[in-house]
């Protein structure tokens, strides 16, 4: 069992450029969620999934798109990337809504110049 | 936005020494509460998940109680080791049922000096 995977582990973007970060988890979890992490201000929900063919908005959703064609994929895309989005993202999946822990990926370090 | 408070932010103690803290939520509406370590350069694993008030879980030496009444739950860790550094987050759901999303605290970073 890998977990939870994402691809890439590390990525620098220009500003106004495109790009998608992939989740992958292989334990056949209902509920996907991408985070991002800045100092100061903990983990925050972007978007989430809570099965395949759905998404939903988190806490901070603007400047991202999500998808979720299959249910062992969750994409997060930043479709004009901004310096505002620099940050740490981790991608996290859970069994079921409700009192389930969420298995967390490696994350994603993104910076936008 | 409900809030979820941790203190202290950060702890430094001894090798052996036992520590605790805190998490804040709302006491209203609760569903759960989840604690999560979380090491640097990895990524946040689950420690416990606590759903009824008067809960006590227990993991080694570190062990984690619940008051929903009031609103708190409190992290243990018996006899610090190095290997014990790390921030310990805890995490409050904003909703249930289907929409079932969790807010984080800010954690508290721990740091056990050998």
């Amino acid at each position: 069992n890998a977990g939870v995977t994402q691809t890439p582990k590390f990525r620098v973007l220009k500003t106004g450029q495109s790009m998608t970060l992939l989740c992958a988890q292989d334990m056949n979890h209902e509920y996907m969620y991408w985070y991002r992490q800045d100092p100061g201000m903990g983990l925050r929900l972007i978007h989430y999934s809570v099965g395949e063919g759905t998404t939903a908005k988190g806490e901070v959703p603007d400047g991202y798109n999500v998808s979720r064609l299959k249910k062992q994929n969750f994409l997060l895309g930043l479709e004009s990337a901004a310096p505002s989005q620099t940050s740490v993202y981790f991608c996290a999946s859970s069994y079921f809504a409700g009192p389930y822990e969420q298995y967390f990926g490696p994350g994603t370090r993104l910076t936008v110049t | 936005i409900l809030n979820v408070e941790q203190s202290p932010q950060s702890l430094h103690v001894q090798e052996g020494d036992s520590t605790n803290f805190t998490c804040s939520f709302p006491s209203s509406n609760f569903y759960a509460l989840h604690w999560y370590r979380w090491e640097t350069a990895k990524s946040p694993e689950a420690l416990f998940v606590m759903t009824l008030n008067g809960d006590e879980k227990k993991k080694g030496r570190i062990s984690a109680t619940l008051n929903t009444k009031e609103g708190y739950s409190y992290l243990y860790i018996k006899g610090s080791q190095p290997e014990d550094s790390a921030t310990y987050l805890c995490a409050f759901p904003i909703s249930g049922g289907s929409n079932y999303k969790l807010t984080f605290g800010k954690g508290t970073l721990l740091t056990v000096n050998p």
